[in-house]
């Protein structure tokens, strides 16, 4: 069974850092890009960053673009976000993706989330 | 970006209904579009890939079709289980463009 688990998240002061870790089980996690994607509370879906398979490339949406980095380590099978200068805006529960098996971009196994909030 | 956008944003339906929920993209994406189901406080959950490819494990109730612009996620029989939000994606060439979400449309029970 994929098992995707977030930790990492809380509250941080605006201009502060975070680290958001995404342990995968269950399937072979080297052969996957994989994914965040955030939801703001009571809005809807936004997605965020994306891996390769062997973290030789990474795309990231506008809003974080210089701000976020997206990292994994295959011999952990884990999957990161590190989070810089973050923004009231940035408030969110910070999903971890697999993308799915054929051709494309799309999210078939998700974790439950991990809350992160940015306020003074 | 390319921007997808859901129709309606709210519906109410009973039990056994058929239900279409709608979504057009800014600009074509052939097929390129997946469909989900959350419910409160839970992850959203695969339904639809392709535009009309079936998850595997989704019941044969669900489907999609559409290509272009304009797609439909049609429940052919309303159950209780899928009273819930409904999202669709478009991931056209989204080495280029970014990977966008419509709205939402949350399906009530009448």
């Amino acid at each position: 069974e994929v098992q995707l688990e977030e930790s990492g998240g809380g509250l941080v002061q605006p201009g502060g850092s975070l680290r958001l870790s995404c342990a995968a089980s269950g399937f072979t996690f080297s052969t996957y890009w994989m994914n965040w994607v955030r939801q703001a509370p009571g809005k809807g879906l936004e997605w965020v960053a994306t891996i390769k398979d062997d973290g030789s490339d990474q795309w990231y949406a506008d809003p974080v673009k210089g701000r976020f980095t997206v990292s994994r380590d295959s011999a952990k099978r884990s999957l990161y976000l590190q989070m810089n200068s973050l923004r009231a805006d940035d408030t969110a529960l910070y999903f971890c993706a697999r993308d799915g098996i054929t051709d494309g971009l799309y999210f078939d196994s998700w974790g439950q989330g991990t809350l992160v909030t940015v306020s003074s | 970006d390319i921007q997808m956008t859901q129709s309606p944003s709210t519906l109410s339906a009973s039990v056994g209904d058929r239900v279409t929920i709608t979504c057009r993209a800014s600009q074509s994406i052939s097929t390129w579009l997946a469909w989900y189901q959350q419910k409160p406080g839970k992850a959203p959950k695969l339904l639809i890939y392709k535009a009309s490819s079936l998850e595997s494990g989704v019941p044969s109730t669900f489907s999609g079709s559409g290509s272009g612009t304009e797609f439909t996620l049609t429940i052919s029989s309303l159950q209780p289980d899928d009273f819930a939000t409904y999202y669709c994606q478009q991931y056209y060439d989204y080495r280029a463009h970014a990977v966008t979400f419509g709205g939402g449309t949350k399906v009530e029970i009448k």
